[in-house]
């Protein structure tokens, strides 16, 4: 079956931090894999994405790039703010599985001043 | 903005009762999602519907919820006999089709049924 692993949180860090939330997944086949962000008290937000091998998906400074070799799609972002805190969901979808999504258990991020 | 609208977005249901939550599709979307993410836990996948039917119900628990997506007018997930574990948020979302695996999925702003 298809599945989601991300790391697990809370994550906190300070203002201007680096942030990497690891996300690794298994598929029966190839996947798309999207990065949603889910603010308090909001719904989910598609953040980036990435189709193919080697794509990078980039938003809002954060980016992933889709590693088929080590089946993965880690999310980075080089300097935080308090107003990235959130929750980050890491997911896939396959054409097979009728573009249903696959979603991580999800890694809350708290961003400090 | 023609998003992915759902309402109500907050309901307060007691035990016993019936719970219908509507989503519309963004404009020319004809697929629709529904998940659940309970409390301090991730999305799971509940139903996948085209207009008239029920594609994929893998995910829907197999008494009391049911939904449908009609011909005209918005997707409903209806809950009957709610009880204090269907508390949770009930997220839509919305594809154009299902024919490329670039498609992205677009959610709606969640529905946060309480069961008291």
């Amino acid at each position: 079956g298809n599945s989601v692993t991300q790391m697990e949180g809370p994550v906190t860090l300070s203002e201007e931090a680096f942030l990497t939330i690891n996300c690794t997944y298994t598929a029966t086949g190839y996947p798309s894999l999207f990065w949603y962000v889910q603010y308090p008290g909001e719904g989910l937000q598609l953040l980036l994405k990435a189709t193919k091998a080697d794509d990078k998906g980039s938003n809002k400074g954060f980016e992933a790039t889709y590693r088929k070799e080590t089946t993965s799609f880690h999310l980075e972002k080089g300097s935080v703010q308090v107003s990235d805190s959130a929750v980050y969901f890491c997911a896939l979808t396959l054409k097979a599985a009728g573009n249903k999504l696959t979603f991580g258990g999800g890694t809350r991020v708290l961003v400090k001043p | 903005n023609a998003g992915v609208m759902q309402n109500p977005r907050h309901l307060v249901r007691r035990r016993g009762q019936e719970a219908r939550l509507r989503c519309s599709p963004m404009k020319g979307h004809s697929h629709v999602y529904w998940y659940r993410q309970l409390p301090e836990e991730g999305l799971k996948f509940m139903v996948y519907l085209q207009k008239e039917n029920i594609i994929d119900e893998s995910g829907m628990p197999k008494e009391r919820f049911s939904a449908e997506f009609p011909k005209e007018g918005p997707s409903i997930l209806r809950i009957q006999q709610v009880v204090r574990g269907d508390s949770a948020a009930y997220f839509c979302a919305s594809s154009p089709s299902q024919s490329s695996s670039g498609n992205t999925i677009y959610f709606g702003e969640g529905s946060w049924l309480t069961v008291v």
